[in-house]
């Protein structure tokens, strides 16, 4: 019943240090997201994974790399980190969307702290 | 690409009292219409969602309604509980763009007991 599971829950990064977010989901679905959220701001979506094997740009993915390393699991990573991208991360997925958009299921977030 | 404004920004009602959000969007190939309920330290959670087919949605004490002339939708909470102490955000999303869902900026909706 985890649905989607992201770790780690929290983070404090100093400026320039890299870090892995992970993502996994078990409800086997082919697309996932990565998101940040921003005080009193909606969501914004870096990356996204249609399927396993592509990935694409969202609204915000400069500064960001991702990995779709296999049906279940989809990594967010900051090569060089900087303050601004001080945020709550969230991971989601969602059904293969064919003729109609499918619900998208998210994770608890990582909140990510960069000093 | 697609814009959606949500007001209002907080909303305080009384225990009881109907709760109404609204949120606009620009872009009129947007097709879904989900929203989201954001409690404390979580993810958010899909509460009811619409598509450009329908023009209102019904779930026990939620509904949604959907003017795609005027491109606006809205989620109403009716005998509102203290559970319902959260945040709300909307979305809308198109077919054929990857799922991709466009947010509203959310609306902090506070039941007093």
């Amino acid at each position: 019943n985890a649905g989607v599971t992201q770790t780690p829950k929290f983070q404090v990064l100093k400026t320039g240090q890299s870090m892995t977010l992970q993502c996994a989901q078990d409800m086997n679905h082919n697309s996932m997201y990565w998101y940040r959220q921003d005080p009193g701001m909606g969501l914004r979506l870096i990356y996204y994974s249609a399927s396993e094997g592509t990935t694409d740009k969202g609204e915000v993915p400069n500064g960001y790399n991702v990995s779709r390393l296999n049906k279940r699991e989809f990594s967010l990573r900051l090569e060089s980190a900087a303050p601004s991208q001080t945020s709550v991360y969230f991971c989601a997925s969602s059904a293969l969307t064919g003729y109609a958009n499918q619900p998208q299921h998210f994770g608890d977030g990582t909140r990510l702290s960069i000093l | 690409g697609e814009n959606v404004e949500q007001h209002p920004s907080t909303l305080s009602v009384q225990e009881g009292d109907s709760a109404v959000i609204k949120c606009t969007y620009s872009d009129s190939a947007s097709n879904y219409f989900p929203w989201y309920k954001q409690e404390l330290g979580k993810g958010p959670q899909l509460i009811i969602d619409i598509r450009s087919n329908v023009g209102e949605k019904k779930d026990q004490r939620i509904a949604v309604t959907l003017n795609k002339t005027a491109k606006h939708f809205s989620l109403h909470i009716t005998e509102t509980q203290p559970e319902d102490s959260a945040v709300y955000f909307c979305a809308a999303s198109k077919v054929n763009a990857g799922n991709m869902l466009t947010f509203g900026g959310g609306t902090r909706l506070m039941v007093k007991p």
